[in-house]
């Protein structure tokens, strides 16, 4: 099965230290989506990329986090100086360009921080 | 803004019974509408989508009516199983950006 992979599945860091999280999106699929989810709420949306262009990114996303999608294939997500309140699941997803407009996303299992 | 709201849960039922999950939305535009669900130990995947006013989303026995009139998408499922024990997002897309908004989420708990 190749759906979203996202690396590692959990990461427990202390507070100050910076954290890197990868996701390989599904083959081919020119979309790709980064959302965080804390414990009991929906996930919010954080940033998305369309091939290697980064087009939108949620207010939510602190100059303390950037993403980056090399070459229009995986991306990675990296967040300095982390806080204890950076503590959540990040979610990637993907989608292929023609369902883009549709919202059909496709979703990796997650990678979950802990910050202690 | 554009905002989807959901009953709060745990929705705890018994094996067979019949399922309501509310969700409300505010959108301006026609958004598009889904439930995705989250099954243990497992990523979001779509569970049905309706793209515009009174179209019906259905899959596995679930079924949803995108009701423009009452800004609603509840879901619906006439016989539950101890299998569709998850949580349940249902959501919102406008616009072409392909950004999904989501609600808190609704875990639904079947019991043999």
């Amino acid at each position: 099965d190749t759906g979203v992979s996202q690396d590692p599945r959990h990461k427990i860091t202390k507070r100050g230290q910076n954290v890197t999280f990868r996701c390989d999106p599904i083959s081919e699929h020119n979309r790709l989506y980064w959302y965080r989810q804390t414990l009991g709420q929906g996930p919010e949306f954080l940033t998305y990329f369309q091939n290697e262009a980064q087009l939108e990114k949620s207010r939510l996303l602190s100059d303390r986090f950037s993403a980056e999608r090399p070459k229009g294939s995986f991306s990675t997500l990296e967040i300095q100086r982390t806080e204890q309140g950076d503590s959540a699941m990040y979610l990637c997803a993907s989608s292929p360009l023609r369902e883009a407009t549709t919202g059909e996303l496709f979703f990796g299992e997650g990678s979950r921080l802990t910050v202690l | 803004g554009n905002s989807v709201t959901q009953m709060e849960g745990p929705v705890t039922l018994s094996e067979e019974a019949f399922l309501t999950i509310n969700c409300t939305y505010t959108a301006t535009g026609y958004p598009s509408l889904f439930w995705y669900v989250q099954y243990p130990g497992e990523g979001l995947q779509l569970l049905l989508k309706a793209t515009k006013a009174d179209d019906k989303g259905s899959n596995k026995g679930f079924e949803a009516t995108y009701r423009k009139e009452t800004t609603s998408f509840h879901l619906e499922k006439g016989s539950v199983q101890v299998s569709d024990s998850a949580v349940y997002f249902c959501a919102l897309y406008s616009g072409n950006t392909g950004k999904l908004i989501f609600g808190q989420g609704t875990t639904l708990q079947v019991k043999p």
